[in-house]
């Protein structure tokens, strides 16, 4: 079992809004502002989307925005397109790192 | 243009060993953490091993210490992860990626695949 808590699956449709949990402990997630996002398409490796919590590396699109509250960190993405389908898995800083289950987005 | 290419993966004996490699190129790869991160069929990542620029610092997950050794080549760019005593659950495809701390891996290789299995 992942230490860090994701839904299997979310969808929406092309234009709409969605958001994906990720729920920790006080000793991961709500210890610090070192919360990551990965983008992973099938058969590719995952792609940095957001770090600590809600800052963008360079190309990224502002479409995708991060926040947190307490041992919960969500990851917004806006304006929905088909090429945004895929899985999404959080990460958290901790003395080993940790990453969540995953959460398969559908664009319907 | 940031290039992660891993090596050495494949299908080995439980009890039996491998060791991955990954090519840098595209950046100083000597000023920059590195990690082994794996990920099983249909589960999440798992990090692994990270190592700092000189090879002086290295943390490995429980579940492989003693087991495997991640390394380093600063002259030649180059990232290694010795795996012995290989076990069914270790079963992955293993990405090496530039760790800038904190969970924020910023750019990962393509992967190899390796499978243990009798």
């Amino acid at each position: 079992q992942s230490a860090l808590t994701q839904p299997a699956s979310v969808s929406g449709s092309p234009g709409q809004s969605i958001t994906i949990s990720c729920t920790g402990t006080s000793s991961d997630v709500g210890d610090n502002n070192h919360v990551s996002w990965y983008q992973q398409h099938p058969g590719k490796a995952p792609k940095l989307m957001i770090y600590d919590v809600s800052n963008r590396p360079s190309g990224v699109s502002n479409r995708f925005s991060g926040s947190k509250s307490g041992n919960t960190a969500s990851l917004t993405i806006s304006g929905l397109r088909a090429e945004d389908e895929a899985d999404y898995y959080c990460s958290s800083y901790t003395s080993k790192g940790v990453f969540g289950g995953g959460t398969k987005l559908t664009v319907l | 243009e940031v290039q992660l290419v891993e090596s050495g993966g494949g299908l080995v004996q439980p009890g039996g060993s491998l060791r991955l490699s990954c090519a840098a190129s595209g950046f100083t790869f000597s000023n920059y953490w590195m990690s082994w991160v794996r990920q099983a069929p249909g589960k999440g990542p798992e990090w692994v091993a990270n190592m700092n620029q000189d090879g002086s610092e290295i943390n490995y997950v429980d579940s492989v210490k003693g087991r495997f050794t991640i390394s380093r080549d600063n002259a030649k760019n180059l990232l290694h992860l010795q795996m012995n005593s290989l076990r069914a659950d270790d079963t992955a495809v293993y990405y090496c990626a530039r760790d800038f701390g904190w969970s924020r891996y910023d750019y990962w290789g393509q992967g190899t695949l390796v499978t243990v299995s009798s």
